[in-house]
């Protein structure tokens, strides 16, 4: 009865690959996330979705794209791996349709990712 | 931009005595505020959060925050810390952001409780 699910939950690749980490959420939420750990812990936002609607974009690079086929999945496609790009990978989700801010974020497990 | 900062990359405490994590905000608007705990190799849960009803907030876990305006402070506080407790804790703040909102997340600290 996972509520916030990411697969994989370990990814090592080569530079210069493409991957994708996918997340499900089975709360019912309309708002997913994903956010990105360096290895210094230090946690930023990267995308938001709501209803399959692209909302927060961070600047992040245009090699990172999110799809979102339906709202309970946002999936995170990663073209032309660097080795800046390893890092933990969460995904996120809250029931915010507003964006008022006030309502709880639950995260997934994350995804680690090691760049070579 | 809305931001918070922990003070206090590291602490160290004795199992039975108190904890105290801090943590400071910048905001030009009443803040919404947040405390998660992520353990090793697993995701963030929280533990409680400040949305401008109770200035003290009861989370889980026996751990409770203040929001003190005056201080700009969201201090995370437990009266007598168990072994269990190990873990970063992050401290946040929440933007609106259209239909959605985002956290601003401080540095985190990494609670060690000894014996």
């Amino acid at each position: 009865d996972t509520a916030v699910s990411q697969t994989p939950k370990y990814l090592v690749t080569q530079m210069g690959n493409d991957k994708s980490i996918k997340c499900e959420q089975n709360l019912g939420h309309d708002t997913m996330y994903w956010y990105k750990q360096d290895s210094k812990k230090f946690l930023k936002i990267m995308f938001s979705y709501n209803n399959k609607e692209l909302i927060i974009n961070e600047t992040v690079p245009n090699r990172f794209s999110p799809k979102s086929p339906d709202k309970a999945h946002l999936n995170l496609h990663i073209n032309s791996l660097e080795l800046g790009d390893s890092a933990v990978y969460f995904c996120a989700s809250s029931q915010d349709t507003r964006g008022l801010g006030t309502d709880t974020q639950y995260f997934g497990p994350g995804t680690r990712l090691t760049v070579l | 931009a809305q931001s918070v900062t922990q003070l206090g990359s590291h602490v160290s405490v004795s199992e039975g005595a108190l904890v105290l994590l801090r943590c400071n905000y910048s905001s030009s608007v009443p803040p919404y505020l947040f405390w998660y705990v992520q353990y090793p190799n697993q995701g963030l849960q929280l533990l409680l959060k400040y949305t401008s009803a109770a200035t003290l907030v009861k989370g889980i876990n026996g751990f409770e925050a203040e929001f003190k305006k005056s201080e700009t402070s969201f201090h995370l506080t437990k009266p007598s810390a168990h072994m269990s407790d190990a873990a970063e804790y992050f401290c946040a703040v929440s933007d609106r952001a259209g239909t959605a909102s985002k956290l601003t997340f401080g540095t985190g600290t990494r609670l060690q409780v000894t014996l």
